[in-house]
């Protein structure tokens, strides 16, 4: 199985400040054949099932504000959100998609100051 | 817009079979490029991918739980469902149904609300 890691397991931020969330697989899942790594980020706020944000590590999905960016490559990947809003307060997800079974990381959870 | 809705009993006995069903609303199951997947989560162990299945019937379980999953489909009824066999304490979780993209592994960009099954006597 791929192991996903985040950290940090938690950060507490200012509004407006800037978060990052780590993200590192076992192995790589950048697959050669596509040049595409098959890694997923979610948002999960209290009581509410995960939503995805970003796939492909890096491709926004629609309707996601453009403060979220996804970047990295092979085994190290990192969740940026440029200006913490009070609605970003949840937890953060990643997830490989390149091998069976599916598997997320931890969990990283973002407060606000 | 495309809606998931989990639906089971909330509480099942050990050594029981837990089953779900997830139906699909504002689109449907079949034909389509899309997987439908199970997802839990429980404290101890995170998120966890059950598995999956095709509108054809195809599926893709995880190893760890294969021998006790069995995932099917009704079209006609645009559902699927999950039974897992023989649930301990473990199985205690909040259970996700999802739309999975690319294929039976990918990641899931619809979720149903959950529903949460406890195992207990």
């Amino acid at each position: 199985d791929i192991v996903v890691t985040q950290s940090p397991d938690s950060l507490a931020l200012s509004l407006g400040e800037r978060a990052t969330i780590n993200c590192k697989s076992s192995q790589s899942v950048l697959y050669s054949t596509t040049n595409r790594n098959y890694l997923a980020w979610y948002q999960q706020k209290p009581g509410q099932p995960p939503k995805e944000l970003i796939y492909w590590a890096s491709t926004r999905e629609s309707g996601v504000p453009d403060r979220f960016s996804g970047s990295g490559s092979g085994t190290n990947f990192t969740l940026t959100i440029s200006g913490l809003q009070a609605e970003d307060v949840a937890v953060y997800y990643c997830q490989q998609y390149y091998s069976s079974p599916l598997t997320f990381g931890g969990g990283t959870k973002v407060e606000i100051k | 817009q495309l809606q998931l809705q989990e639906s089971g009993p909330g509480l099942v006995k050990p050594s029981e079979t837990l089953s779900l069903t997830c139906t699909v609303s504002g689109g449907s199951i079949s034909p389509s490029v899309y997987y439908w997947g199970w997802i839990r989560q429980s404290p101890g162990k995170g998120l966890e991918w059950i598995g999956s299945i095709y509108y054809s019937g195809s599926t893709s379980y995880n190893p760890s739980l294969k021998s006790r999953v069995t995932i099917s489909v009704d079209a006609s009824k645009n559902q699927f469902s999950l039974k897992l066999t023989s649930v301990t304490a473990a199985d205690t979780a909040v259970y996700y149904c999802a739309r999975t993209v690319i294929r039976a592994l990918g990641y899931m960009d619809v979720w149903g609300k959950g529903t949460t099954v406890a195992v207990s006597s």
